[in-house]
């Protein structure tokens, strides 16, 4: 079992739509969880970080998690064509592991 | 506030050749650094990483090393490239430990030939 779990995609949203990106992890001690966000050919940059269940919102994207379930999600609202990219789940228990991302297609 | 570089941005080797790829960090200090390799549509692996000047941890066994000489300099090595070493070649920091937040250099493109 991986030990970050996360759909290839791609994800298809039309613009102006709600794309929601999943993610789940085997490690129940894992107490950070973080979401990337990879352009083709550049490298990962942090959108958001999430420590406690619930949400927490910043701008268009809201993170969601869920210890229980050992699940995490990223929910981008009015999506545009520019969020097109590939979104990383990262989570830390006693080192950070990323999930293998899901490539995200956002058409106008 | 901080930056990560790295260089070059891209590489193209032959195999057999030997590998030096640079990172160094600026507006902190004593910070926690990595090396990582992302493999064309895959995950990042974590290769090594580093709390300390000459203090270096490999996850991964290879042909590969790592040097810390410097606070802020890590430096990834290879005495004779493989074609397996093609890759996205990223260093990261974090302030404080491995489970603190993690931020990425802008990466080297290896071609091994």
């Amino acid at each position: 079992q991986k030990e970050v779990e996360q759909n290839s995609g791609p994800l298809s949203v039309p613009e102006g739509a709600i794309a929601s990106l999943n993610c789940t992890y085997s490690d129940r001690g894992s107490q950070s969880f973080f979401w990337y966000r990879q352009y083709s050919g550049k490298s990962p940059e942090l959108i958001m970080s999430i420590y406690s269940n619930g949400d927490k919102e910043d701008g268009r994207f809201t993170a969601q998690l869920n210890k229980a379930s050992q699940y995490v999600s990223l929910l981008i609202r009015d999506s545009q064509p520019s969020d097109s990219a590939t979104y990383l789940c990262a989570v830390n228990g006693y080192d950070m592991r990323f999930g293998a991302g899901t490539r995200l297609t956002v058409k106008p | 506030s901080q930056t990560i570089h790295q260089w070059p941005a891209t590489l193209v080797q032959p195999v057999g050749s030997p590998l030096s790829l640079e990172c160094t960090v600026e507006g902190t200090s004593n910070p926690n650094l990595y090396w990582y390799r992302q493999a064309a549509g895959r995950g990042l692996q974590l290769l090594f990483y580093s709390v300390g000047i000459g203090q270096i941890s490999s996850e991964v066994p290879q042909n590969l090393s790592a040097s810390r000489p410097q606070d802020r300099q890590f430096i990834l090595s290879s005495k004779k490239l493989l074609l397996s070493d093609s890759g996205f070649y990223l260093c990261a920091w974090s302030r404080v430990a491995r489970t603190d937040t993690q931020y990425f250099g802008p990466g080297t493109r290896l071609t091994v030939l």
